[in-house]
């Protein structure tokens, strides 16, 4: 079975662009959260989506935004960016009727904003 | 005080020894508590949870859980230089709460 992907693997912008990730969860899996990861630190929770509603956000500025799809795929979009930006972004994917609720990972997209 | 504390290492141990991964939380609330691998460079690997006190064994790994003293820890039992890599603890209450994380290193 695939695991959870991410697009693009690597970005590059400047500040003040915006940037659009892309993650698909495992099959049959509709819920979608994303991280930030930052160098030295542990993922930071931004959002959790469940059957396109958003279930939880994190202590990110409105410039972070998402959304699910009907497929359960979810977009992650982040506006003016800054140069703290830069970070590992993650999308895990989980099943929340699962007993603990278990998130998966993808790959990760690597955004540098220079 | 951090809602997930981890010791950043990193913890250096010979191969075959147990290496011990400690982990505390803050919030006497959290529900299940999570064991993620991450290599450098990749991204979070689950290792495995637990959400109930005592201890819980998957081949050479054992995740422990003390509620009362609001402490995790995971062993590793004879260890390889593979398992060299940035361990992170994960509690989660309404959402998932990640320390910093463990780098081991294992000797040859």
């Amino acid at each position: 079975d695939a695991g959870v992907t991410q697009s693009p693997t690597h970005l590059i912008k400047t500040r003040g662009q915006h940037v659009t990730l892309r993650c698909s969860p495992i099959s049959g899996h509709k819920s979608v959260s994303w991280y930030q990861q930052v160098l030295g630190q542990g993922p930071q929770f931004i959002f959790q989506y469940y059957e396109k509603e958003e279930r939880g956000r994190g202590n990110f500025p409105d410039r972070f935004s998402a959304r699910q799809f009907p497929n359960y795929s979810s977009e992650l979009n982040v506006n003016a960016l800054l140069l703290g930006d830069s970070a590992l972004y993650l999308c895990a994917s989980s099943l929340l009727q699962e007993v603990p609720e278990t998130q998966y990972f993808g790959p990760g997209t690597r955004l540098l904003v220079l | 005080q951090k809602e997930v504390e981890q010791n950043s290492g990193p913890l250096s141990v010979p191969e075959g020894a147990i290496a011990s991964l400690n982990c505390t939380y803050s919030d006497r609330g959290s529900q299940s508590f999570f064991w993620y691998r991450q290599y450098s460079g990749k991204s979070p690997e689950l290792i495995m949870f637990i959400y109930s006190n005592g201890d819980k064994e998957d081949g050479r790994f054992t995740a422990q859980l003390n509620k009362a003293s609001q402490y995790v820890s995971l062993l590793i039992r004879d260890s390889q230089p593979s398992d060299s890599a940035t361990y992170l603890c994960a509690v989660r209450n309404y959402k998932l709460i990640f320390g910093s994380g463990t780098r081991l290193l294992v000797r040859p």
